[in-house]
């Protein structure tokens, strides 16, 4: 089982819809959870963190966390073309370090 | 502000060649500094990290190494390149009061043929 686990997709959405991306993780000691925008050819960029179950909300973008069911969630209000890119989840774990999921593509059609 | 360079930004290199990539921060003291690779189509592999001048620790063993010979400065080297160490090499740092946000450089895609 993959420690971090994302939909590879791709997964495509009209201009102004709500776009979903899903995130699960096997480590149950994991504490910090990360959103990372990366166009192509580009680097990651940072979009959202997550500590605490719930809801956090930045902007047109939300992050959702379930810790009971290891499942973190983002969701893109308003969806833009713009917004197009690979979206990677990001799980701090017991050993410290940052594991990455493989990314799931998103296209936002026009 | 915090800033992160790598260079070269592309690199085309023969198998068996040497390699050096360079990373340098700026805007931060002593931050925590990391490699990781990303392959084609696949996610962030963690090669080293270092929490201070001359502390590494590898995190899969290959035939690569890293260094840190100054506080904000990151080195990733190897001696032979094989075919499988092509991909896209990036760079990313994070505070020592807050290890867990990580930012990354524009990172350096390299090509070994």
């Amino acid at each position: 089982q993959k420690e971090v686990e994302q939909n590879s997709g791709p997964l495509s959405v009209p201009e102004g819809a709500i776009a979903s991306l899903n995130c699960t993780y096997s480590d149950r000691g994991s504490q910090s959870f990360f959103w990372y925008r990366q166009y192509s050819g580009k680097s990651p960029e940072l979009i959202m963190f997550i500590y605490s179950n719930g809801d956090k909300e930045d902007g047109r973008f939300t992050a959702q966390l379930n810790k009971a069911s290891q499942y973190v969630s983002l969701l893109i209000r308003d969806s833009q073309p713009s917004d197009s890119a690979t979206y990677l989840c990001a799980v701090r774990g017991s050993a410290r370090q940052l594991t990455f999921g493989s990314g799931t593509q998103l296209t936002v059609l026009p | 502000s915090q800033t992160i360079h790598q260079w070269p930004a592309t690199l085309v290199q023969p198998v068996g060649s040497p390699l050096s990539l360079e990373c340098t921060v700026e805007g931060t003291s002593n931050p925590n500094l990391y490699w990781y690779r990303q392959a084609a189509g696949r996610g962030l592999q963690l090669l080293f990290y270092s929490v201070g001048i001359g502390q590494i620790s590898s995190e899969v063993p290959q035939n690569l190494s890293a260094s840190r010979p100054q506080d904000r400065q990151f080195i990733l080297s190897s001696k032979k390149l094989l075919l499988s160490d092509s991909g896209f090499y990036l760079c990313a740092w994070s505070d020592q009061g807050n290890t867990d946000t990580q930012y990354f450089g524009p990172g350096t895609r390299l090509t070994v043929l």
